[in-house]
């Protein structure tokens, strides 16, 4: 397939192991923020989502924390799986429409 | 229950020639979005068709354009192609509009090149 992002930052983590992917976001005025997931020639895929009047949520082995003091997300992902490979993207969306704003994403390799 | 779809998968054209992008939103779903996403970078907001209308834009010249049809599917054009168009085409549906707070969900792209 063809490679999603060739010099992204980089996050390896050993199968098993909790993973934590950070992003910084830019505008303060957004109320709503998702995770998405992208595998080698695929369109992103809905993770988690979390709105402003949240700081935490949680999924199924995935958390999401929201720090809106100093623009900050957190995705925590556990027990890490070797299908849990991908880039993964942070987007943010203001309350002027339904546009996000992507990060510059983080690839997650997990070592078995 | 279908999901997002596009098509084509993969296009190659040279410089100066049109494109049309086709997307059909995941059933119930009447908002499309599209997205420009180059190699190794996020995706980047082109616009947005509801009710057969476009309601937001990003920064991104005229020659991108877009229509949605009746059953809320979608196309994207792009007229006078540059080398710099090359990228992966995300179209993304929703429901409604709802002040910017609906989930969307992303089809698997087109995949453009341009020489």
């Amino acid at each position: 397939g063809e490679s999603v992002g060739l010099h992204l930052p980089t996050l390896s983590v050993q199968e098993g192991d909790n993973s934590i992917i950070n992003c910084a976001y830019s505008n303060s005025a957004s109320d709503y923020f998702i995770w998405y997931k992208q595998e080698s020639g695929k369109g992103p895929q809905f993770i988690i989502d979390i709105r402003s009047n949240m700081d935490k949520r949680q999924g199924q082995r995935v958390t999401v924390l929201l720090n809106k003091t100093v623009k900050h997300l957190s995705l925590q992902i556990a027990a890490t799986q070797p299908g849990d490979s991908a880039v993964y993207f942070c987007a943010e969306n203001n309350n002027a429409g339904n546009m996000l704003t992507f990060g510059g994403g983080t690839r997650l390799m997990v070592k078995p | 229950d279908a999901g997002v779809t596009q098509s084509p998968t993969h296009l190659i054209k040279t410089r100066g020639q049109q494109v049309t992008l086709r997307c059909s939103p995941k059933s119930g779903h009447d908002t499309v979005s599209w997205y420009q996403q180059a190699l190794g970078q996020g995706p980047q907001f082109i616009f947005q068709y509801y009710e057969e209308e476009e309601r937001q834009r990003g920064n991104f010249p005229d020659r991108f354009s877009g229509h949605q049809f009746p059953n809320y599917s979608s196309e994207l054009n792009v007229n006078a192609l540059l080398l710099g168009d090359s990228a992966l085409y995300l179209c993304a549906s929703s429901w409604g509009l709802a002040g910017g707070q609906e989930t969307q969900y992303f089809g698997p792209g087109t995949r453009l090149l341009v020489l």
